[in-house]
């Protein structure tokens, strides 16, 4: 079964750094993978989407990288800044029976003014 | 527009009631799906509807209970609930067509089983 983990669970900086988010999954047999935002109490805001053969994507200050064969993706922020705080899980769609995506456990970001 | 909606946005109910979450979007997408969400926890998929074809998560119990009216509305039916069902429940969407499988997110419905 597919396990998505996500590192660290935690983080905290200072506005205006550039900060790295992990994503890793353990079945490379993925047919994309979903990153998103979720504010306290409030649904998820999607960010980003990797298909399998696509190696990143970037929106504006976001790139996100994807490595199947390791099994790893990485959220890249650029000049963080204090709105950029929330949580980010990142999901990967893998069509198996039912469960067709399977989500990390997400990391919270708090970036301090 | 890229809007997946959820009523009611709040929705406290005691164990012998029943009651119903609703989600809409007009993005024509052909897949909609039901998760439930506890504090500091991820998504749990419960239902996926694809192509008007129902998909269970085995493990919801029987008081859920899905309906997809037309491809573009999704209800979740609710009937005596327990207080561990108490969650952040949301809904999404995607095209599923072969070619766009991102996933659209509603604000959610929080619920309350006293």
């Amino acid at each position: 079964k597919q396990e998505v983990t996500q590192i660290p669970a935690a983080l905290s900086v200072p506005e205006g750094e550039n900060l790295v988010l992990n994503c890793s999954f353990t079945d490379s047999a993925i047919y994309n993978l979903q990153w998103f935002r979720q504010d306290p109490g409030k649904g998820l805001t999607s960010l980003l989407l990797i298909q399998s053969s696509q190696r990143e994507q970037t929106s504006g200050r976001l790139n996100a990288s994807l490595d199947k064969s390791s099994g790893r993706s990485t959220l890249y922020i650029a000049a963080s800044q204090p709105g950029d705080s929330a949580t980010y899980l990142c999901a990967v769609d893998q069509r198996d029976n039912f469960n067709k995506f399977y989500f990390g456990s997400g990391t919270k970001l708090n970036v301090k003014p | 527009d890229t809007e997946v909606t959820q009523t009611p946005k709040h929705l406290v109910m005691g164990m012998t009631n029943k009651k119903s979450l609703k989600c809409e979007q007009h993005m024509g997408h052909r897949a909609m799906y039901w998760y439930k969400q506890k504090a500091k926890k991820p998504p749990e998929l419960m239902f996926v509807y694809s192509y008007e074809k129902l998909s269970i998560n085995e493990s919801v119990p029987s008081r859920f209970s899905p309906e997809c009216p037309n491809s573009s509305l999704l209800n979740l039916h609710l009937h005596a609930l327990q207080p561990e069902d108490s969650a952040l429940y949301l809904c999404a969407s995607s095209q599923d067509d072969g070619s766009s499988y991102e996933q659209y997110f509603g604000p959610g419905t929080r619920l309350t089983v006293t």
